[in-house]
């Protein structure tokens, strides 16, 4: 079974740029979580996806991070515009929604100067 | 609020011994889960373990075990039979009942060495 996919696996851009990160989560699972990273820190989470619905976006920053999952199965984060405290890994991660378990992608890291 | 602590920013074992990582949780809410994410340089996030709250026996997976004493809300990793390949940080995290969201601690680094 097909891990989760995200790419790019490194970004560079300079503040006040865009960005947009995919995620391909394991097949059949309905549930997409994006998850950030910052350095010396556990995970924390961005956004949660049923299918193609919204649960909780509740710690996204909405001014300049959006998501969204069209059809159901791929996920992209975009964040207009970047600044310096963006700066951290992009985890996205994917259960079945009949299990607890959540399973991550490799991460994007996204490094803003 | 739940909240999720890891005392141990980092750890040292020697290769073939025995380590236990630490955890203490918070949470008011009865039922949850508890999980352990081994993270490697690479960066992706491992799924090791999982225990329940109403789990009547610890969890165990392979070299993994936690031991669980819900009285002390804690949930400890050990790693039995260390390997150099374990070097790595690793995560405990809660989520509850009617939630799908983990709350991550701050993690612990593992170094094995020979």
């Amino acid at each position: 079974e097909a891990g989760v996919a995200q790419s790019p696996r490194y970004k560079i851009i300079e503040k006040r740029q865009s960005v947009a990160f995919w995620c391909n989560p394991i097949s059949g699972h309905a549930t997409l979580y994006w998850y950030q990273q910052i350095l010396g820190q556990g995970p924390k989470l961005l956004i949660q996806f049923q299918n193609n619905g919204v649960v909780d976006d509740s710690q996204l920053p909405k001014d300049r991070f959006s998501a969204e999952r069209l059809k159901g199965v791929d996920s992209t984060l975009k964040i207009q515009p970047a600044k310096l405290e963006d700066s951290a890994v992009y985890l996205c991660a994917s259960s079945d929604s009949e299990k607890e378990t959540q399973y991550f992608g490799p991460g994007t890291r996204l490094l803003v100067l | 609020a739940q909240k999720i602590t890891q005392t141990q920013p980092g750890m040292f074992v020697q290769e073939k011994e025995a380590v236990t990582l630490d955890c203490t949780y918070d949470t008011s809410d009865p039922s949850y889960g508890l999980f352990w994410y081994k993270q490697p340089s690479s960066g992706e996030m491992i799924f090791l373990i999982y225990q329940g709250s109403y789990d009547q026996q610890n969890a165990t997976e392979g070299r993994y075990s936690l031991n669980f004493q819900k009285a002390r809300k804690s949930a400890n990793l050990v790693i039995s039979a260390s390997q150099l390949g374990d070097s790595a940080m690793y995560f405990c995290a809660m989520r509850e009942r009617n939630t799908d969201k983990l709350i991550f601690g701050t993690g612990t680094r593992l170094q094995v060495f020979p």
